[in-house]
């Protein structure tokens, strides 16, 4: 059964600073995804990692994929205040089972 | 925006009632996820729908169910709401291929549903 691991769960940062959020699955997907969530908001896509070793950036975030640690991260560069949310990332089941797997999610608050 | 649109945005409704859920997809987009999202979790695979068929199903009982129209808009379905059943509901839409690609989900804004 496919699980996904996120943490830290909660993260309060200064701005400036850089962090990273791990997200761990348990058993072979073949994609990961990260969006974001504001609070009493949709989910916004970010990224989709497609391939061991894939990395995407945007802007001060930063994803990347090793499928063989069953490992993605999100690194945080120089975080601002506008960053504050809450992370998520999800592994694909496959078409087959056609869903995503999330994690709880990574609350991020950027403070001054 | 993603252009998958919800609603209705709230509800409120008490125990042992039925509720329907409205989700209209991004045009084009042949498959629909929902998905439930309780206070301070994750989402939660409800089920997805692919070309009017269900094509996938997560832990949720029978009183869950869906349809999709020829149109691609969707409709959740809960019978015999119980408390745990409050939550905010998310349909995702995805333009499903037959060449490999993302698969990307666009969600919705969601509605938020409270059992009393």
């Amino acid at each position: 059964e496919l699980k996904v691991e996120q943490n830290p769960l909660f993260l309060s940062m200064q701005e400036g600073k850089n962090y990273t959020i791990y997200c761990n699955y348990s058993t072979t997907s073949d994609r990961l995804y990260w969006y974001r969530q504001d609070p009493g908001k949709s989910l916004e896509s970010l990224f989709v990692l497609l391939s061991n070793g894939a990395v995407k950036q945007e802007g001060r975030l930063m994803a990347s994929l090793d499928t063989k640690a069953r490992l993605s991260t999100l690194h945080i560069t120089a975080a601002v205040h506008d960053l504050s949310a809450t992370y998520f990332c999800a592994a694909y089941r496959g078409r087959s089972q056609g869903n995503l797997i999330f994690g709880k999610g990574t609350k991020l608050s950027v403070k001054p | 925006e993603t252009g998958v649109t919800q609603s209705p945005t709230h509800l409120i409704k008490t125990r042992g009632q039925q509720v329907t859920l409205r989700c209209s997809s991004q045009s084009g987009h042949n498959t629909v996820s929902w998905y439930q999202q309780a206070l301070g979790q994750g989402p939660q695979f409800i089920f997805q729908y692919y070309r009017e068929e269900e094509n996938g199903r997560g832990n949720f009982p029978p009183r869950f169910s869906g349809l999709q129209f020829p149109n691609y808009s969707s409709e959740l379905n809960v019978n015999a709401l119980e408390l745990d059943d409050s939550a905010l509901y998310l349909c995702a839409s995805t333009l499903r291929q037959q060449a490999p690609s993302t698969d990307t989900q666009y969600f919705g804004p969601g509605t938020r549903l409270t059992v009393l």
